[in-house]
């Protein structure tokens, strides 16, 4: 079982809709990561949190907005989202923040946006 | 830059057959990170292996094993006797510093592995 879990594991939503991923981990990881994965390609960053602060953003577009509320936990809100937005969104954890270690990754929600 | 090749699409092998996973890299950085991820169709990336750059040593795990050669710049995986159960998408990935400065974790675009009973 993997120790960090992604809710929900499954998200339709319209275009208009407001919603939340949220991803929680408890091994004490200090960094905290949203990737994107479309159907047969590699996920793709999209937001670094680094002790509850955003170190990293990709250009991601402001309707993906994240939030990192304590050690543990990792929201993305979602907002006037577009179908090209449907994928699977992976949540990640690792130890340390120097970006060596491996990444502990959860199941992902699987999103459809209409 | 940074670039991970993984030439092969899709393999489709019979159970029990070895099967080998290529994965080739570029970096300028001298201090880098490879690792191999499965993807099984659950969709969780299950780390598998993490090898730096000074440690050359081939690696092996059950029937999993890996072969780490700087001077071609590949770290390959092979699965022995492969099982059902090895069916899934296989990512190789590298964490180097980039031109600016900061660490990224690069995927290679993944090898979907098909094992039939």
């Amino acid at each position: 079982d993997t120790e960090v879990t992604q809710t929900p594991k499954h998200l339709v939503m319209g275009m208009t809709n407001k919603k939340s991923l949220k991803c929680e981990q408890h091994m004490g990881h200090r960094a905290m990561y949203w990737y994107k994965q479309k159907a047969k390609k590699p996920p793709e960053l999209m937001f670094v949190y680094s002790y509850e602060k955003l170190s990293i953003n990709e250009s991601v577009p402001s309707r993906f907005s994240p939030e990192c509320p304590n050690s543990s936990l990792l929201n993305l809100h979602l907002h006037a989202l577009q179908p090209e937005d449907s994928a699977l969104y992976l949540c990640a954890s690792r130890p340390g923040r120097d970006g060596t270690g491996e990444l502990f990754f959860g199941e992902g929600s699987r999103l459809t946006v209409l | 830059a940074q670039k991970v090749t993984q030439a092969q699409t899709e393999i489709s092998v019979v159970e029990k057959e070895d099967v080998t996973l290529d994965c080739v890299y570029e970096t300028r950085d001298t201090t880098y990170y490879l690792f191999w991820y499965k993807q099984p169709p659950s969709g969780e990336l299950v780390f598998l292996i993490r090898r730096n750059s000074f440690d050359e040593q081939n690696e092996i795990s059950g029937r999993y094993s890996w072969n780490f050669q700087k001077s071609t710049s590949s770290f390959n995986f092979t699965i022995t006797a492969s099982q059902v159960v090895d069916s899934a998408v296989y990512f190789c990935a590298l964490s180097a510093l980039m031109d600016t400065g900061r660490r990224a974790l690069t995927f290679g675009s993944g090898t979907r592995l098909q094992v039939q009973p």
